[in-house]
């Protein structure tokens, strides 16, 4: 059975801090990993994806994360945060075999301080 | 702009009457999904449809149903609302079916049972 768990439902960081949003899965099978950004009152936006090869995944707005099996972790972080990095995060794992049994964790919320 | 669309955008429904949620896309996307979300509780499968003419039961199936009878739509019923299914609702769409296809959602539908 596969799950994800998000560490921390909310998280705020000072503007121009690092962003480290935390993610932990469990899978029978090596998995395929996804960072979806949902802004309020919005649909969730595909933030980057780990499918096969490298392991350190760039994304849009300067996200990036790192698959690593040993900790079965799957991180995001962005060197330095903008106020309009301002939203749900949430961190989604599948498996190859159907995207619909992708399994979402319940999401972080992250707060720019000014 | 290509995507997806959801209506309505919101909307208050007294309980046990019937209500359809409508979703299209123009991508011309092989599969669908409708989940909900509900605070700290991330997004869960309704159901999904791999293709047209088909559709499966995700996580939390009961009291909804769907169908596809063509590629670009794929409606949700509530045949008698019911409190519980206070929630706000994304249809969402992948190109492909595999575990490696993100997915792309609408921005929802709000909807409060009374």
């Amino acid at each position: 059975a596969q799950s994800v768990t998000q560490l921390g439902s909310h998280v705020s960081v000072s503007e121009g801090a690092l962003v480290l949003l935390r993610c932990n899965y469990s899978s029978s099978v090596p998995p395929y990993l996804f960072w979806y950004v949902q802004y309020p009152n919005q649909g969730l936006q595909l933030l980057l994806k780990y499918t096969t090869g490298a392991t350190l995944v760039k994304g849009i707005n300067g996200f990036e994360a790192e698959f690593k099996k040993s900790e079965t972790s799957f991180h995001l972080t962005k060197p330095s945060a903008h106020m309009s990095d301002a939203a749900e995060y949430f961190c989604a794992v599948t498996r190859y075999s159907s995207a619909s049994k992708i399994i979402f964790g319940s999401g972080t919320r992250l707060s720019i301080r000014p | 702009i290509a995507g997806i669309t959801q209506a309505p955008t919101s909307q208050i429904l007294a309980a046990g009457r019937r209500m359809t949620l409508r979703c299209t896309q123009d991508m011309r996307h092989n599969a669908m999904y409708w989940y909900r979300q509900d605070l700290g509780l991330g997004l869960r499968l309704i159901h999904y449809s791999n293709t047209a003419g088909t559709t499966g039961k995700g996580e939390v199936p009961d009291g909804y149903s769907v169908s596809r009878a063509n590629t670009d739509d794929f409606p949700l019923t509530l045949a008698s609302a019911v409190p519980s299914q206070t929630s706000v609702y994304f249809c969402a769409s992948s190109e492909g079916t595999g575990g490696n296809q993100p997915q792309h959602f609408g921005d929802g539908t709000r909807l409060s049972i009374l």
